[in-house]
C-alpha cells in the first residue's frame, strides 16, 4: 500500500507570510496532484507534477516534485485570506490508483 | 465548465439498509471514480471503473459495495447492507484518462451519507 505522509497537519499563519506544505512517501509516484478543497465541496485540481524535479508556477503558489518522485512540496508566498482551505496531495501509481494525503488545514488569518 | 453531478446531496438511512448513491460524470469522459471521505479525515480511495468494469478497489471496497453503470450517463455505487461506520461524505470523480498523469480528476460535490 503506498501512503502519502502530509505535514503539517494544520498551519495558523497572518496574511503576507509564506509558507510550505509537505507531502512524503517512501514509494515512487508517476505523478503528483496537488487540491484545494472548501467545505462542503468537492476536491479541485490545483497542479499536477510529472517529472522528478519539476517545478510548476501557479500565481502565488510554487509546486515541486522530489527528484526521485516520492515527495513533492507546495510553497505560497504572502498568503492571503483567500487562500485558507485545506490542501491536499494525491499520488498516482502506475496501475492507475489514487493516494490521498491526509491534508493540511491552512487558515490565514487578516 | 461541465462538471460531475451527484445526487442526493445528503442521504440519511438506517443501518442495514441499503442505499444508492447516483453520480453523472462529465460526458466525454472514460473513467470514474468513487472516492470517500469520514468527516475530520483524508479522501479515500474505493474504486474505479473503465470500459464497463472495476479496474482497481482498495481493500475498503468489500463484497458490500457495488458499482454499475446502468446506461450510458450514469454511474451509481450500491452499499448493500449499509453500517454506522459507512457514513461519510462521498466523491464521485470522472477523468478523460486513468492515469492521472496528464488528465486531471474533476469531482463531484459529493453525498454525505448519515447512517444511523
Amino acid at each position: 500500500t503506498q501512503l502519502l505522509e502530509q505535514s503539517p497537519q494544520f498551519l495558523s499563519i497572518q496574511e503576507g507570510e509564506n509558507l510550505t506544505v509537505y507531502c512524503n512517501s517512501s514509494s515512487v509516484f508517476s505523478s503528483l496532484q496537488w487540491y484545494r478543497q472548501e467545505p462542503g465541496e468537492g476536491p479541485v485540481l490545483l497542479v499536477t507534477v510529472v517529472t522528478g524535479g519539476e517545478v510548476k508556477k501557479l500565481k502565488r503558489l510554487t509546486f515541486q516534485f522530489g527528484d526521485a518522485r516520492k515527495d513533492s512540496s507546495l510553497h505560497i508566498t504572502a498568503a492571503q485570506p483567500g487562500d485558507t482551505g485545506l490542501y491536499l496531495c494525491a499520488g498516482w501509481g502506475n496501475a492507475g490508483k489514487s493516494t490521498f494525503g491526509d491534508g493540511t488545514t491552512l487558515t490565514v488569518k487578516p | 465548465e461541465p462538471e460531475v453531478t451527484q445526487t442526493p446531496s445528503h442521504q440519511v438511512t438506517q443501518m442495514g439498509q441499503e442505499v444508492i448513491l447516483r453520480c453523472v460524470p462529465i460526458s466525454n469522459h472514460l473513467y470514474f471514480y468513487w472516492y470517500r471521505q469520514i468527516l475530520g479525515q483524508k479522501v479515500e480511495f474505493l474504486v474505479s471503473f473503465y470500459n464497463n468494469e472495476i479496474s482497481e478497489k482498495s481493500e475498503i471496497f468489500d463484497d458490500q459495495f457495488s458499482v454499475e453503470r446502468p446506461d450510458g450517463s450514469n454511474f451509481t455505487l450500491k452499499i448493500r447492507s449499509t453500517k454506522l461506520e459507512d457514513s461519510a461524505m462521498y466523491f464521485c470523480a470522472s477523468s478523460k484518462t486513468g492515469t492521472g498523469s496528464f488528465s486531471p480528476l474533476h469531482f463531484g460535490n459529493g453525498t454525505r451519507l448519515t447512517v444511523t
